[in-house]
């Protein structure tokens, strides 16, 4: 089934170990994001690629570092891990559409990774 | 940046009835707003999305509502079904940028 796939789908880490989230799309997606979800703060970008082999820093990324070898994957990692990074993260791809109107983007999501740093 | 705020953050409706949600934004360069539906363990789903040049788009029992000039934008939903219960997010992005800001969430529950 085409979409995005996120691995794991949960993990618990001790405070300073590290992990990777891995997130593949089949959809030839040009751009892929990555979002944590926290209670009452909705969805905010940690980090994104507009193509392989470029990233770029979102609203929070201290802590994550982000890697686009291939189009089709994009990983997150956590080299240090803290209790403040407990969260649900959500990869997401997306193309664009231009009309004359304006440009719109079609986002998907992956079902995300339940992340708790104990 | 662009700020989306977001209300009411939960919000309980008989079976049957309409469910508002409403949204603000800060840019007013931004002219795409989608809306997200959420079910629980899974990821946000686009339901429906609206361009700045149009100020109400429907798709059977949700629509959108765009005020550029007051810079919010709303989601109906009529006749309410036990289905619709989920979280639903609000965001908006700047011409040709694609990266979406966020509101922070709206839980809405049907009751039957």
């Amino acid at each position: 089934n085409a979409g995005v796939t996120q691995t794991p789908k949960f993990r618990v880490l001790k405070t300073g170990q590290s992990m990777t989230l891995l997130c593949a799309q089949d959809m030839n997606h040009e751009y892929m994001y990555w979002y944590r979800q926290d209670p009452g703060m909705g969805l905010r970008l940690i980090h994104y690629s507009v193509g392989e082999g470029t990233t770029a820093k979102g609203e929070v990324p201290d802590g994550y570092n982000v890697s686009r070898l291939k189009k089709q994957n994009f990983l997150l990692g956590l080299e240090s891990a803290a209790p403040s990074q407990t969260s649900v993260y959500f990869c997401a791809s997306s193309y664009s559409v231009i009309a004359g109107t304006g440009t719109s983007y079609g986002y998907t999501f992956g079902s995300g990774t339940r992340l708790t740093v104990v | 940046g662009e700020n989306v705020e977001q209300h009411p953050s939960t919000l309980s409706v008989q079976e049957g009835d309409s469910a508002v949600i409403k949204c603000t934004y800060s840019d007013s360069a931004s002219n795409y707003f989608p809306w997200y539906k959420q079910e629980l363990g899974k990821g946000p789903q686009l339901i429906i999305d609206i361009r700045s040049n149009v100020g109400e788009k429907k798709d059977q029992r949700i629509a959108v509502t765009l005020n550029k000039t007051a810079k919010h934008f709303s989601l109906h939903i009529t006749e309410t079904q036990p289905e619709d219960s989920a979280v639903y997010f609000c965001a908006a992005s700047e011409s040709n940028d694609y990266k979406l800001s966020f509101g922070a969430g709206t839980t809405v529950t049907v009751r039957a």
